[in-house]
């Protein structure tokens, strides 16, 4: 019963560096979302994608990217980490997207970039 | 864009009942969420409303909208400190952000024993 899973768990980065940040599901959705959850602030989406081989840009997207080519995976990469990418990371994906966007969310990536 | 707030923190004694508040700005909205995080992990979907209804009772749940006044309420009954987490209210977008959810800030509610 994995549904939506997620690693690292914990990261810390020097400025500069680049790490890949994993998502897989095994509920096989089509939809798939990176999101940001920084302290007391809701969820910012970073990239989402509606199925394999089709990405989109979200509303906070500079300094990321992401790739599908599976329906199963959905990785985050950054290429030259920011402390502002200091944040909590999390995938998600849905089966329907459109009118009733019900998100199964992984645990999260607890990314620190010092 | 789509603007979701809500109170940042929300304090009751266990037993008493629980409500966090939400207002939202697109008054096209058709579902409205609240999901629930727990310390150390990822959010759950706790329950929606879509937009032609009132109030949906789920349980200990009650969601109540206010359309005219774009506001969005979510009450727990008989509250356990088991329910002490985060609790977000979401809508989702319309137009070229269809599909897309707008996170509020977050509720954190504490239930003192």
């Amino acid at each position: 019963n994995a549904g939506v899973t997620q690693t690292p768990k914990f990261r810390i980065l020097k400025i500069g560096q680049s790490m890949t940040l994993q998502c897989t599901q095994d509920m096989n959705h089509n939809y798939m979302y990176w999101y940001r959850q920084d302290p007391g602030m809701g969820l910012k989406l970073i990239y989402y994608s509606v199925g394999a081989g089709i990405t989109d840009k979200g509303e906070v997207p500079n300094g990321y990217n992401v790739s599908r080519s599976t329906t199963e995976d959905f990785p985050l990469r950054l290429e030259l980490a920011a402390p502002s990418q200091t944040s909590v990371y999390f995938c998600a994906s849905s089966d329907r997207g459109g009118t009733n966007e019900k998100l199964f969310f992984g645990s999260g990536t607890q990314l620190s970039v010092l | 864009g789509e603007d979701v707030e809500q109170s940042l923190f929300l304090s009751v004694r266990e037993g008493d009942s629980s409500v966090i508040n939400c207002t939202y700005t697109d008054s096209s909205s058709t579902y409205l969420y609240w999901y629930k995080q727990e310390p150390g992990a990822g959010l759950q979907l706790l329950t929606y409303i879509f937009s032609n209804m009132d109030m949906k009772q789920d349980q200990r749940l009650t969601v109540l909208l206010n359309k005219k006044d774009k506001h969005l309420s979510l009450r727990i009954a008989d509250t356990q400190t088991g329910d002490s987490a985060i609790y977000f209210c979401a809508e989702i977008g319309r137009g070229s952000t269809l599909g897309r959810l707008y996170f509020g800030r977050g509720t954190q509610l504490t239930v003192w024993p």
